[in-house]
């Protein structure tokens, strides 16, 4: 497609239910990144992707969440046993390259509240 | 680590106003740097880049100038208009694989 998509646009689920957040990347783009919005924590990196592996997972906060990606394409990031603090917005990014030639271009992010 | 702050916010302004948001950054190396906008309702959007000292970002009127003794990159606007209203993240890469280190966001508001 022409951007970057990610769906759903918005989830609400209760407390201690998975969710699975996708994204699909610009075409031909190999490098994926995964970001948090939230209130008091700003914009944090999550993981990142280049191809189907995952260089730097260094930002996922604890072993409730995992993400994968196929095919060099779509990524899905899950969240299992979901927690109020989960509630946010997920933006996913890619890029045509790594470092600072290639900017990154974000989809319009997932909002997701956990009653 | 690296790390990004941006001036304390929000910010309000009168149409036609000059516009400064100040951006510092503590980064190994010599990242590249952004500013990244993020409109009522929409994505985030790549405002402007530098990727070496002295480079200067411009897009819409908007400009930043990688300065590497002081470590900064403001952005400024020399008559803000309504539709700029939004907010905006200063940014930093880590040129070894690209991670966005990003600063806290300040809301612009403009006033007609």
């Amino acid at each position: 497609g022409a951007g970057v998509s990610q769906s759903p646009s918005n989830k609400v689920t209760e407390k201690g239910k998975d969710v699975e957040l996708r994204c699909d990347p610009i075409s031909g783009h190999t490098a994926l990144y995964w970001y948090r919005q939230s209130l008091g924590q700003g914009l944090e990196f999550l993981i990142y992707f280049q191809g189907n592996s995952a260089p730097d997972k260094s930002g996922l906060p604890s072993d409730r969440f995992s993400a994968e990606r196929t095919g060099g394409s779509v990524s899905t990031l899950t969240i299992q046993r979901t927690q109020q603090e989960d509630s946010a917005v997920y933006l996913c990014a890619s890029s045509g390259g790594t470092g600072g030639m290639q900017p990154q271009h974000f989809g319009d992010g997932t909002r997701l509240s956990i009653l | 680590g690296n790390s990004v702050t941006q001036m304390e916010g929000p910010v309000t302004l009168s149409e036609e106003a000059f516009l400064t948001i100040n951006c510092t950054y503590t980064a190994t190396g010599y990242p590249s740097l952004f500013w990244y906008v993020q409109y009522p309702g929409e994505g985030l959007q790549l405002l402007l880049k530098a990727t070496k000292a002295d480079d200067k970002g411009s897009n819409k009127g908007f400009e930043a100038t990688y300065r590497k003794e002081t470590t900064s990159f403001h952005l400024e606007k020399g008559s803000v208009q309504v539709s700029d209203s939004a907010v905006y993240f200063c940014a930093l890469i880590d040129t070894s694989y690209g991670k966005l280190t990003f600063g806290q966001g300040t809301i612009l508001t403009v006033h007609p």
